[in-house]
């Protein structure tokens, strides 16, 4: 399978708790991105790179988050000191910069967070 | 602002129903993209289309097809004889030109019944 995968799938954590997760980007595509996903809301960006450039972050990633993508290829976020209100599922996708227009994002699984 | 509403929350349909998911978008960008996506169940989100600003040709894929319309700012997505496989959550996203970020609606569920 050449998809987007995501790693883990499931965390649950106490409050105060780091956690980190993982995203591998289909191969030949050079842009990742992350989006958080709340129950019954669409996903809200959070942040993307081309290669391993970050080019835009949102105003929801706090201090507390940090989103790298060393070497261009695979991307982690980690969240620091996690609190209740980031519990939610954490979706990963990736696409390709060409000469076309569109770029559609393909997105991986998701990362399901429960922060107890 | 950009923004992306789809104030259909919920439809539920009887299997060979064709069903209409709405789709309004605000932005004041005259080159965006609009994108409509799939998550089932299972919760992978599932591309199913892309349509630039400047091209206005509705599009038909199967018993897929969608409107898109720029004099109201609505790109319509309808399903002809729906099948149970059909239930899922549909979500619209509007790109702008200057961003690569995608603006999500807070999507609608469907639901089909045998």
């Amino acid at each position: 399978d050449t998809g987007v995968s995501q790693n883990p799938r499931h965390k649950i954590t106490k409050r105060g708790q780091n956690v980190t997760f993982r995203c591998d980007p289909i191969s030949e595509h050079n842009r990742l991105y992350w989006y958080r996903q709340t129950l019954g809301q669409g996903p809200e960006f959070l942040t993307y790179f081309q290669n391993e450039a970050q080019l835009e972050k949102s105003r929801l990633l706090s201090d507390r988050f940090s989103a790298e993508r060393p070497k261009g290829s695979f991307s982690t976020l980690e969240i620091q000191r996690t609190e209740q209100g980031d519990s939610a599922m954490y979706l990963c996708a990736s696409s390709l910069v060409s000469g076309s227009t569109g770029n559609e994002q393909f997105f991986g699984p998701g990362t399901r967070l429960t922060v107890l | 602002a950009q923004k992306v509403t789809q104030a259909q929350t919920e439809i539920s349909v009887v299997e060979k129903e064709d069903v209409t998911l709405d789709c309004v978008y605000e932005t004041r960008d005259t080159t965006y993209y609009l994108f409509w996506y799939k998550q089932p169940p299972s919760g992978e989100l599932v591309f199913l289309i892309r349509r630039n600003s400047f091209d206005e040709q509705n599009e038909i894929s199967g018993r897929y097809s969608w409107n898109f319309q720029k004099s109201t700012s609505s790109f319509n997505f309808t399903i002809t004889a729906s099948q149970v496989v059909d239930s899922a959550v549909y979500f619209c996203a509007l790109r702008m030109d200057s961003s690569y970020k995608l603006i999500f609606g807070s999507g609608t569920r469907l639901l089909v019944r045998p």
